[in-house]
């Protein structure tokens, strides 16, 4: 399997400009996964799709944030109006199925100046 | 509230000495407890999952084992390339992962 592909590895931009990354999934992977990590700490979760559908979103999910998974592939997650607190990696993770480990690509790091 | 808390958050050790990484949980409706390791700028990578209390996993120089309320990660005899940071999850319900903040392990030559 190649792993999972996220894209771009790093982000800078002003505050309160938007911004958009992408996942690619492993292949045949079900389950997509997006979490936030900042420094020191573990991921948090914040959405995750079964093929197109966007199942569960977190409280983190601000309505500035969205994320959406065309066709069941690859996935977006966009940040509207970002904000210095938005600074962190967001990771995204696959899986075949629910009862599958998550595998994690090496994310995109967002710095806002 | 669901909770993971690692410890230490950092672990300092000589090439050869063994020792073990802690996770405690206190979640509802536990579906598996996850480890993974996590190099600096990378994403985490999977290690072992965990399903119930009593079992035990291996992988080289790493064995995990889960009891109702923790986790071990027991390292014997570490090298240096197994410097990283370990991050354990607890898979609840909800189907997401809640990680703990992790132990920052150092293996000195």
């Amino acid at each position: 399997d190649t792993g999972v592909s996220q894209d771009p590895r790093h982000k800078i931009t002003k505050r309160g400009q938007n911004v958009t990354f992408r996942c690619d999934p492993i292949s045949e992977h079900n389950r997509l996964y997006w979490y936030r990590q900042t420094l020191g700490q573990g991921p948090e979760f914040l959405t995750y799709f079964q093929n197109e559908a966007q199942l569960e979103k977190s409280r983190l999910l601000s309505d500035r944030f969205s994320a959406e998974r065309p066709k069941g592939s690859f996935s977006t997650l966009e940040i509207q109006r970002t904000e210095q607190g938005d600074s962190a990696m967001y990771l995204c993770a696959s899986s075949r199925d629910a009862n599958q480990p998550q595998h994690f690509g090496d994310g995109t790091r967002l710095s806002i100046l | 509230e669901d909770q993971v808390t690692q410890s230490p958050e950092a672990l300092r050790l000589q090439e050869g000495e063994s020792s073990s990484l802690n996770c405690s949980y206190t979640v509802s409706g536990l579906r598996g407890l996850f480890w993974y390791r996590q190099d600096p700028g990378k994403g985490p990578e999977f290690l072992f999952t965990l399903y119930s209390a009593g079992e035990e996993k291996e992988k080289e120089r790493l064995k995990a084992t889960l009891t109702k309320k923790e986790s071990f990660l027991h390292i014997t005899a570490p090298k240096p390339e197994d410097s990283a940071t370990y991050l354990c999850a607890a898979k609840t319900g909800a189907n997401n992962l809640f990680f703990g903040t992790g132990t920052r392990l150092t293996v000195i030559p």
